[in-house]
């Protein structure tokens, strides 16, 4: 059981916007710890795909963006492509646990 | 850019220890850390734990507290990450990552670049 809750799967059509929701609670996301985002293609490692607000490594595209409100933050992806098909988990900092934590990772399949 | 490469796949006996090894080449910041995150098979990721090694301070996951050790060796600019007493539940791809700018032991930090895993099966 992740700390972080995030839906097992999304999925959408090429073109469409997906949100990806990660939803924390008071000791994590609420207290204001910062929310990144990571995606990992199939049989690959983890990559950071978008951190703190909306900053990005190079590379990663615009169509890709965040929010984040209470207790809660987004993942969006305007104009999902192919490409995009992969896991995806949010990562935040939990002070009752005094470490890193991850959602429990989203599979978005294009359709 | 700094790239990562770890060591090779491990098959352990339950109750043995395993010692996974990440260098890092291509620079290196002063401040930066090393974590280790595992991913056990069809699973999501999991936090394990935090060095820093300018200090050499860690951060353990409570999960994994007391069969844990994470260590660094400035002069090569390696990272270890050693787990004991191993059950089959371990079986996972350990990665190790690079924070490039860390801001602590204790922080929200991103985790910048991956390593490329190292898959441990344990199995009697």
């Amino acid at each position: 059981q992740s700390v972080l809750t995030q839906p097992p799967s999304v999925s959408g059509a090429p073109g469409q916007r997906v949100t990806i929701s990660c939803t924390g609670s008071s000791s994590n996301i609420g207290a204001g710890y910062h929310v990144h985002w990571y995606q990992q293609l199939p049989g690959t490692a983890p990559k950071l795909l978008i951190y703190v607000n909306n900053d990005r490594p190079s590379g990663v595209p615009d169509r890709f963006s965040v929010s984040k409100s209470g207790t809660s933050a987004s993942l969006a992806i305007t104009g999902l492509q192919a490409e995009d098909e992969a896991d995806y988990y949010c990562q935040s900092y939990d002070t009752s646990l005094s470490g890193s934590i991850f959602g429990g990772g989203t599979k978005l399949t294009v359709l | 850019q700094v790239q990562l490469v770890q060591s090779g796949a491990e098959v352990k006996k339950p109750g043995s220890s395993v010692k996974v090894s990440c260098k890092a080449s291509g620079g290196s910041a002063s401040n930066f850390a090393i974590d280790w995150v595992r991913q056990a098979p069809g699973q999501g990721l999991r936090w394990m734990g935090r060095i820093i090694p300018m200090f050499g301070t860690t951060n353990y996951g409570q999960k994994f507290q007391g069969r844990l050790t994470i260590t660094a060796d400035d002069s090569t600019s390696t990272a270890f990450m050693e787990l004991s007493s191993l059950r089959p539940e371990d079986t996972a791809t350990y990665y190790c990552v690079y924070t490039t700018e860390s801001t602590g032991l204790f922080t929200d930090d991103a985790f910048d670049i991956w390593g490329q895993g190292t898959m441990v099966t344990v199995s009697s």
